[in-house]
């Protein structure tokens, strides 16, 4: 049973590009969360997921920031005109889904995709 | 919402002996409090958690305590090795969202 899968691990991009990250849930899990970590930091909440639907974006930067997880594939954050504060490292955490739909509280985390912007 | 606070952020001991990492929260709602082990490059790695409804856990060398009435959990890591030293964060779970602790950067010198 493959983890949760991140992709690309490392990304590079300019001044004003788009980035998209890409993230695969552990098999049978459908609540997908991203995090931001910067050098040396916890952390950061960003956006929690479930399919087809955004249960908690309150962490997102509300401009240029979108993340989405649709019915087939797997989810994406995006974010438009990278700007320099924009590089860190990118983690997708996925969880299963008790019967009851409540949240079981296990999170498992992907290697992370790590952004710099120049 | 949700506060959590780490102490210490950097930790040093000498192999063989204990590390204890602390946290604390502030919502009384939050039900589950894991803790993650993160290896330089990785992401991070679930190692131990602790319900509510519990008040200490152990897994051999890796032990968990939680005091709901005062708000704070403990991890404590015994007969401590090289291959130990990672970051060590905590984690509350409201039921909808986890928060997380900034952090403990433990060196286990040999």
């Amino acid at each position: 049973n493959a983890g949760v899968m991140q992709n690309p691990r490392h990304l590079v991009r300019r001044r004003g590009q788009e980035a998209r990250l890409r993230c695969s849930p552990m098999k049978g899990h459908s609540h997908v969360y991203w995090y931001r970590q910067l050098p040396e930091e916890g952390l950061k909440f960003m956006v929690y997921l479930q399919k087809e639907n955004i249960i908690d974006e309150s962490g997102m930067p509300k401009e240029r920031f979108s993340a989405e997880f649709p019915k087939e594939g797997p989810s994406i954050l995006r974010i438009q005109q990278v700007v320099r504060g924009d590089s860190a490292a990118y983690f997708c955490a996925s969880s299963p889904q008790e019967t009851s739909g409540v949240n079981t509280g296990e999170l498992f985390f992907g290697e992370g995709s790590r952004l710099t912007v120049l | 919402g949700e506060n959590v606070e780490q102490h210490p952020s950097t930790l040093s001991v000498q192999e063989g002996d204990s590390a204890v990492i602390k946290c604390t929260y502030s919502d009384s709602a939050s039900n589950y409090f894991p803790w993650y082990k993160q290896e330089l490059g990785k992401g991070p790695q679930l190692i131990i958690d602790i319900r509510s409804n519990v008040g200490e856990k152990k897994d051999q060398r890796i032990a968990v305590t939680l005091n709901k009435t005062a708000k704070h959990f403990s991890l404590h890591i015994t007969e401590t090795q090289p291959e130990d030293s990672a970051v060590y964060f905590c984690a509350a779970d409201t039921g909808n969202q986890f928060y997380f602790g900034t952090g403990t950067s433990l060196t286990v010198i040999p």
